[in-house]
């Protein structure tokens, strides 16, 4: 099944401690995105990879890292999570064509205490 | 920057149509989206409408494009309780394709009353 895989799906952590957010798509899609959605916000781009070794910062990066050695794997690292980080993570991917949209995980709440 | 809005709320009766509205303000936005959101889930592609249309029909769904007015609207035809969910616009900015940006509006809640 074509899916876009995040783990973990709940994440309750303290201030400072680093953390990984994975993310695979086995779809062999080109694009991939970290989106946050708060209320009232909507979703907005923290970083995105237009192919391996090729990212980017979105509308909101301060206080996340990515990386993209393989082309189906997306990790977003906090370094040192702020309270204000909490909130509902969402990696998305697509394909070179706009108009299949992006293929969305099932997101990870994160909680950061 | 490109700022897309939606109406917070909806509320209508099983059977009955809904239509769900979008404003946004980039008058060169190529691609519009409607997303669904079901909860505990992730965000579900429903359609997209390019910019040189003005309608798109898919079953139940009905997307219609005012690019003068700047204005999107999905219509949902015999609406079920199984459409409860958010529904979120997203449109494509100029240059959007090459920098993989997708703006999102805050999502409109749909209630569908049995």
């Amino acid at each position: 099944e074509a899916q876009v895989t995040q783990n973990p799906r709940y994440l309750i952590t303290v201030t400072g401690k680093k953390l990984t957010v994975t993310c695979s798509q086995n779809m062999n899609h080109e694009y991939m995105s970290w989106y946050r959605q708060d209320p009232g916000l909507g979703l907005r781009q923290i970083y995105y990879s237009m192919n391996v070794e090729a990212t980017d910062k979105g509308d909101v990066p301060e206080g996340y890292k990515v990386s993209r050695k393989e082309k189906r794997n997306f990790p977003l690292i906090l370094e040192s999570p702020s309270p204000n980080q909490t909130s509902l993570y969402f990696c998305a991917s697509r394909g070179k064509g706009q108009a299949l949209g992006y293929t969305f995980g099932s997101g990870t709440r994160l909680t950061v205490v | 920057g490109e700022d897309v809005e939606q109406s917070l709320f909806l509320s209508v009766r099983e059977g009955d149509s809904s239509v769900i509205n979008c404003t946004y303000t980039d008058s060169s936005s190529t691609y519009l989206y409607w997303y669904k959101q079901e909860p505990g889930a992730g965000l579900q592609l429903l359609t997209y409408i390019f910019s040189n249309m003005d309608m798109k029909q898919d079953q139940r769904l009905t997307v219609l494009l005012n690019k003068k007015d700047k204005h999107l609207s999905l219509r949902i035809a015999d609406t079920q309780t199984g459409d409860s969910a958010i529904y979120f616009c997203a449109v494509t900015p100029m240059g959007g394709g090459a920098t993989n940006k997708l703006i999102f509006g805050t999502g409109t809640l749909l209630a569908v009353q049995p």
